[in-house]
């Protein structure tokens, strides 16, 4: 069945420094979307791409969409402590339906 | 808007026992879709409810059940429960439960099980 891989699992970097974290699909998506979710909540949305090869920014974060459709990336500049928490990639299932398969996250811990 | 609220937040059984979760979604909103979040398994989706009929199904045995009611509320039913159920059950709610619609989710019910 489908698969979405993310990587790295951890990372741990200085207030200041840039994260990103790599997401690889086994299948063609038609749309990728990027959760948050901080330490002891819920996961939130933060965006989605839809189109081969899209780039979007929030602020200091860029997602971008690659062109073949199977894999995305996050993008933090110059992270915060604000920017603490698991960041999921996910990916509509192979049915109809609101399905959305995670990847395994990455936990990201800013040292002030 | 309320966001969407799952009863209860926290709940402890043992083994052999069931359970029922439940999860009110955003006003409007007609999909419903239940997660079970783990350090190990990541999260891993359950089941998906729209206009009260399960519309997708995860790879969980058949102890693990649901259903939507006609105001979209949904409960979920783990029968027998086993050590490994332990975890956090998150539901979340869309629109109209296409692909390409956002999901809400709720607090979650983090579930022990001794």
């Amino acid at each position: 069945g489908q698969q979405v891989m993310q990587i790295p699992q951890y990372q741990h970097v200085q207030e200041g420094e840039d994260f990103t974290t790599y997401c690889n699909s086994s299948t063609t998506l038609s749309n990728i979307q990027w959760y948050k979710q901080r330490p002891g909540g819920h996961p939130v949305f933060l965006i989605q791409l839809v189109k081969s090869g899209e780039v979007k920014k929030q602020k200091r974060l860029t997602f971008q969409f690659g062109e073949a459709k199977k894999n995305s990336s996050l993008h933090i500049t110059a992270t915060q402590t604000t920017d603490v928490g698991t960041y999921f990639c996910a990916g509509p299932g192979e049915t109809s339906g609101s399905r959305l398969t995670f990847g395994e996250g990455t936990q990201l811990t800013v040292n002030p | 808007k309320a966001g969407v609220t799952q009863t209860p937040r926290y709940l402890i059984k043992t083994r052999g026992q069931q359970v029922t979760l439940s999860c009110s979604p955003i006003s409007g909103h007609r999909s419903v879709s239940w997660y079970q979040q783990t350090p190990g398994q990541g999260l891993q989706f359950l089941f998906e409810y729209f206009s009260e009929t399960q519309r997708n199904k995860g790879n969980f045995p058949g102890r693990f059940s649901g259903r939507q009611f006609s105001n979209s509320r949904s409960e979920m039913n783990v029968s027998t429960l086993e050590l490994g159920d332990s975890a956090l059950y998150l539901c979340a709610s869309s629109y109209l439960g296409l692909a390409h619609n956002e999901q809400f989710f709720g607090p979650g019910t983090r579930l022990t099980v001794l």
